[in-house]
């Protein structure tokens, strides 16, 4: 059974990048899966971030390609995000999440992590 | 690409159905068959209840279903149980390999 677990800094400064791992057991990421990362700021509702495919491909939101990249490193089974400039607006619990392909839903999910973005 | 609209909340006593609405666009909702909802309880990740429409993963009850109609999707909870209060979230495929979620809908079970 495949399990994801979110880690990295709890706070991040205004401007500075956010990054974050996902470390997936259980499951090799090299397998023909979509690794993807979504957000939701306190009390609102879940934003796509973007996915990577076990090849390396990727795909971004459009309203964050700009900041946004994902990387996959196969040697320790995780995927990480990172977000650049960040503001207030970027504070949100970031979960990972597999889907097995871009159309079908996000079937298994971390357990999240909150980032605050304050100086 | 905007969110899905979903109406902020929902209600129905123990044993009865309630019905929640996506609303989207001929961009995403109404050009897919790729419609997905998701269950989320307080303080938890979302949980997968339904993908492609109306199909279930294995283990998700049968009195979870959904449909769809032209830019509108549904998701119907039948027989409401206690644990079934939570927030749902739909979601949709948007073309150009993009992917939109819903605004969210509460469901109280009275």
């Amino acid at each position: 059974q495949v399990q994801l677990q979110e880690s990295g800094p709890g706070l991040v400064k205004p401007s500075d990048t956010l990054s974050l791992t996902c470390a997936v057991s259980g499951y090799s990421i090299s397998s023909s899966n979509w690794w993807g990362w979504i957000r939701q700021p306190p009390g609102k509702g879940l934003e796509w971030i973007g996915y990577i495919y076990s090849s390396g491909s990727t795909y971004y939101n459009p309203s964050l390609k700009s900041r946004v990249t994902i990387s996959l490193d196969t040697s320790k089974n995780q995927f990480s995000l990172k977000l650049s400039s960040v503001t207030a607006m970027d504070t949100a619990v970031y979960y990972c999440a597999k889907t097995p392909c871009v159309v079908c839903g996000f079937d298994s999910w971390g357990q999240g992590s909150l980032v605050t973005v304050s100086s | 690409q905007s969110a899905l609209t979903q109406p902020p909340s929902a209600s129905g006593s123990p044993g009865q159905s309630v019905t929640i609405s996506c609303t989207g666009t001929s961009s995403d909702v109404g050009s897919y068959n790729y419609v997905s909802w998701y269950q989320q309880h307080p303080g938890k990740a979302p949980k997968l209840m339904i993908s492609e429409v109306s199909k279930r993963p294995s283990g998700v009850p049968d009195r979870f279903s959904g449909s769809k109609s032209g830019n509108t999707a549904s998701l119907t909870v039948s027989g409401l149980q206690a644990e079934d209060e939570a927030d749902y979230y739909c979601s949709s495929y948007a073309g150009s390999n993009n992917y939109v979620f819903g605004t969210g809908t509460k469901v109280t079970v009275l």
